[in-house]
């Protein structure tokens, strides 16, 4: 079973749709949980994190982490053509970690028609 | 401030051909990371390095390897390609182990036929 699970799609919306992505994950070690937005032939850039359970809202974007669950879960509201992209899950485990590195989900293509 | 820069950003190399995928940081960036991307796969770590002088292996280092004789500079280093090898390569940036955001480069993308 993969560290980090997530559904590939791709998933396609009409602009001005409400959009959920989501990630399930195996290692209750996880503390910090990422999202990243990667547009067509560029790198991945962070989007959101939270840490631990809890919501978090930036503009559109809503970040949840359900800890009980091992599950996260991204919504953009209002969805626009530009927030075509793929989307990263990623995450940490706790401060201990001397690795640091993320373990990314093989990201969900979305794409937002007008 | 340029971030994270990779060269070159397309490369094809022949069966058995060698290069090495360049990397640097303007950051300041103890931690650096190699990542290669498989189309739907998600990023799958190569080797990373905590500083200078020091990498270690990540979950998918044969076929690679690295240095880091200086805090900006971290490249990989292909030996002998394979067709196996193709892929879009990503070295990334963070300024510490637990931080939430790792600068990651344009990416490398790369075929070897």
């Amino acid at each position: 079973q993969k560290e980090v699970e997530q559904d590939p799609g791709p998933l396609s919306v009409p602009e001005g749709a409400i959009v959920s992505l989501n990630c399930t994950y195996s290692n209750s070690a996880f503390q910090y949980f990422m999202w990243y937005r990667q547009y067509s032939r560029k790198g991945p850039e962070l989007l959101m994190y939270t840490y631990s359970s809890g919501n978090k809202e930036d503009g559109r974007f809503t970040a949840q982490v359900d800890k009980s669950s091992k599950y996260i879960s991204l919504f953009i509201r209002d969805s626009q053509p530009s927030d075509s992209a793929t989307y990263l899950c990623a995450m940490i485990p706790d401060r201990g970690s001397t690795l640091g590195r993320l373990y990314f989900g093989r990201g969900t293509q979305l794409t937002v028609w007008p | 401030n340029a971030g994270v820069t990779q060269t070159p950003k397309f490369r094809i190399l022949k069966i058995g051909q060698s290069m090495t995928l360049q990397c640097t940081q303007d950051m300041n960036h103890n931690y650096m990371y190699w990542y290669r991307q498989d189309p739907g796969m998600g990023l799958k770590l190569i080797y990373y390095s905590v500083g200078a002088g020091i990498t270690d292996k990540g979950e998918v280092p044969n076929g690679y390897n690295v240095s880091r004789s200086t805090t900006e500079d971290f490249p990989l280093r292909l030996e002998l390609a394979a067709p196996s090898q193709t892929s879009v390569y990503f070295c990334a940036s963070s300024y510490s182990p637990a931080d939430t955001e790792a600068f990651f480069g344009q990416g490398t993308r790369l075929t070897v036929v």
